[in-house]
């Protein structure tokens, strides 16, 4: 149990295009989603919290204008790149929620962006 | 300050112990975490442990945690082939509301 997938696993895209990835809980309701950007030989960073039905909480220096994100039922969140460029190319992971406590977050396999 | 740092890479023989090392700053961190990275899934929650705990052992892994130096370590007893990952430590800070604060992971190769 408590399998969280994503959609696609990777993508390339050309600069100014959008790019929409998703994530969901595959056998459990999540009512909190994360979504982490991963640069190489970097730590895991959290860019925003998603409650189902509610606007996400951005953590500083993420643009929310940029990182669209839309958590519309219990078991899918989506992060959209806007206008995406090449700095945005990174390695993108969600995770869900089932609780409170840390160890109730589940994460998904990943997202790899190339922006061209 | 928040930073957790972990060695960069590992390597052992198939049948040795790994140990993977972390330092982090935050001592009113709770919880202490570690998670497995493999290529294509996504990570996995290992063992952790309370902040007043010193010793956690869970099958082939041990975590002993020296609160006063702040020092965390990832003991993997008998590794295997499958063991091949990445390992990433992570802290809770004040009890951050689940936010997790990470170190950059330390990549285990074992080798036959």
């Amino acid at each position: 149990g408590a399998v969280v997938s994503q959609h696609p696993s990777r993508v390339i895209c050309k600069s100014g295009t959008s790019v929409k990835i998703e994530c969901r809980s595959l056998d459990f309701q999540a009512t909190t989603m994360f979504w982490y950007r991963q640069f190489p030989k970097k730590s895991l960073m959290l860019m925003a919290t998603s409650n189902e039905g509610s606007k996400a909480t951005y953590e500083q220096g993420v643009e929310k204008d940029k990182f669209l994100i839309n958590h519309a039922s219990l078991t899918l969140s989506t992060l959209t790149v806007t206008s995406a460029h090449p700095e945005d190319s990174s390695f993108y992971i969600c995770s869900a929620s089932r609780g409170t406590r840390i160890e109730t977050q589940y994460f998904g396999p990943g997202t790899r962006l190339l922006v061209l | 300050g928040e930073d957790v740092e972990q060695s960069l890479f590992l390597s052992v023989r198939e049948g040795d112990s790994s140990v993977i090392n972390c330092t982090y700053t935050d001592s009113s961190s709770t919880y202490l975490y570690w998670y497995k990275q493999e290529p294509g899934a996504g990570l996995q929650l290992l063992t952790y442990i309370f902040s007043n705990m010193d010793m956690k052992q869970d099958q082939r892994l041990t975590v002993l945690l020296n609160k006063k130096d702040k020092h965390l370590s990832l003991r993997i007893a008998d590794t295997q082939t499958g063991d091949s990952a990445i390992y990433f430590c992570a802290e809770d800070g004040a009890g951050n509301n689940r936010k997790l604060i990470w170190g950059l992971g330390t990549s285990l190769a074992v080798n036959p």
